[in-house]
Parts: C-alpha cells; sequence; structure tokens
C-alpha cells in the first residue's frame, strides 16, 4: 500500500515568508508525528498528533511553528515569518498506534526547506 | 535532558569486515530503543527496536543490536558487511512509554567493494 506522503518535496522561500508543509500519512494510522532534520544531525521531535488532538507539541521551537490535524489524517505543519535557520528537512512519519508501546513509526520522504 | 551519543560519526569498510556502531544514551529509567537507516536516497526505515525480553535483537538484513542496561549502550552488529550496507545509521530512544523519539546525530557507514 501507499507509503506516507509528503508536500511539496522541496520549498524555497525568502525570510520572513510563510510556508505551509503537508503531510498523508498511512491510511488508518492513528498516530502521526513532524520531526526537523538539519545537515549532519539527526531528526529532532516536533510535535505529535493521537488522532486530531497534539498529544505532545514539546519540540517546537517557538510560537512561530503550530500544527494541525483537523480530521484526524492529513497534517499541515506551518511557520510564519520564516527565518534562515528554519531551512532543514522536514519529516513527518505514522503509525497504527504509540511508538512508546510498541507501534513502528515509517517515515515519508521529506520536505526539504531552504530560506534565503 | 535525555541524549543519545553516536561517536563514530563516519565509519568506511571494505566487504565482509564485521560492523559495531556504538550508542549511548543518558536515561537511567526504562527505556525503548531503536536502529534507523537511511539508505542514499530513501526513507528513513526501522531496522529493529528492543522494547522488553532478550536484550539481543536480531533485525532485517543480518544486523542485529545487544541491549546492555549497566552500560547504557545499544551497540549495532552485523557480522559481515555489504556494498549495499552503504547508509547513514541513527540510534533512537523512547523514554518509558513516552511515543516522543531521541534520535541520535546519526554514523555515516562507507563500504568499500
Amino acid at each position: 500500500g501507499a507509503g506516507v506522503s509528503q508536500t511539496p518535496s522541496n520549498k524555497v522561500t525568502e525570510k520572513g515568508k510563510y510556508v505551509e508543509l503537508r503531510c498523508d500519512p498511512i491510511s488508518g494510522h492513528t498516530a502521526l508525528y513532524w520531526y526537523r532534520q538539519s545537515l549532519g544531525q539527526g531528526p529532532e521531535f516536533l510535535i505529535y498528533f493521537q488522532g486530531t488532538g497534539a498529544a505532545d507539541d514539546s519540540g517546537l521551537p517557538n510560537d512561530r511553528f503550530f500544527a494541525v490535524r483537523p480530521e484526524g489524517s492529513v497534517s499541515t505543519l506551518k511557520i510564519q515569518r520564516t527565518e534562515r535557520g528554519d531551512s532543514a528537512v522536514y519529516l513527518c512519519a505514522s503509525s497504527s498506534g504509540l511508538a512508546g508501546v510498541g507501534e513502528t513509526q515509517y517515515f515519508g520522504p521529506g520536505t526539504r526547506l531552504l530560506v534565503l | 535532558a535525555q541524549s543519545v551519543s553516536q561517536h563514530n560519526h563516519h565509519v568506511i569498510l571494505s566487504e565482509a569486515a564485521s560492523l559495531e556502531l556504538g550508542c549511548n544514551y543518558s536515561y537511567g529509567g526504562t527505556v525503548n530503543l531503536f536502529w534507523y537507516v537511511q539508505y542514499p536516497g530513501q526513507h528513513l526505515q526501522l531496522l529493529l527496536k528492543y522494547f522488553s525480553g532478550d536484550p539481543l535483537v536480531k533485525g532485517i538484513k543480518g544486523f542485529e543490536a545487544e541491549f546492555i542496561k549497566s552500560k547504557f549502550s545499544f551497540n549495532l552488529r552485523k557480522p559481515s558487511v555489504q556494498w549495499s550496507d552503504t547508509a547513514e545509521y541513527f540510534c533512537a530512544v523512547i523514554e518509558g512509554s513516552a511515543s516522543k523519539i531521541i534520535f541520535g546525530s546519526g554514523t555515516r557507514l562507507s563500504i568499500r567493494p
């Protein structure tokens, strides 16, 4: 079946602009996660959803970052007033249950964001 | 704060050599442990995971890892590597029953044919 998909695959924007990154999880997966991966680093947790609600948003770096999952499926990560330091690959993952009880997270290909 | 250390940033081996990649974590309580792999141009995928039971875990493609609680370690091993094992390898930890995965910075593995 289809895996996790993310759009766009690449996004170039100017400093100060607003961007939206989309994640389509595997059908039926209730848990959805966002990570950010900077060059030479491992993925860094941002937020995860269980259904429609954000169960843990402790990784969001500041209030310019916001994510929604209104119908419990597709999620959008929104970044306001982008800064050059936001440049990274943004990864989405989904799982059929919570990773903490043994469910495997399946990762998407990521969106490469470049802020000029 | 919990952290994961992968001390080898880049490992270069010849085909058929044995592999061991180090991973140490800082949390003292119950942990769940993972190794993920990212082949060139592909998504991150799970190699193996430890949740409970036998501390020696078998994964895909002949990989295994051993959880040594007293050393806070979860090293990845493979007795004989192949050129196709060229990839970036990430160790990761979940604290207790949380669902937030903490990743290490990764080890790039290059295999000389």
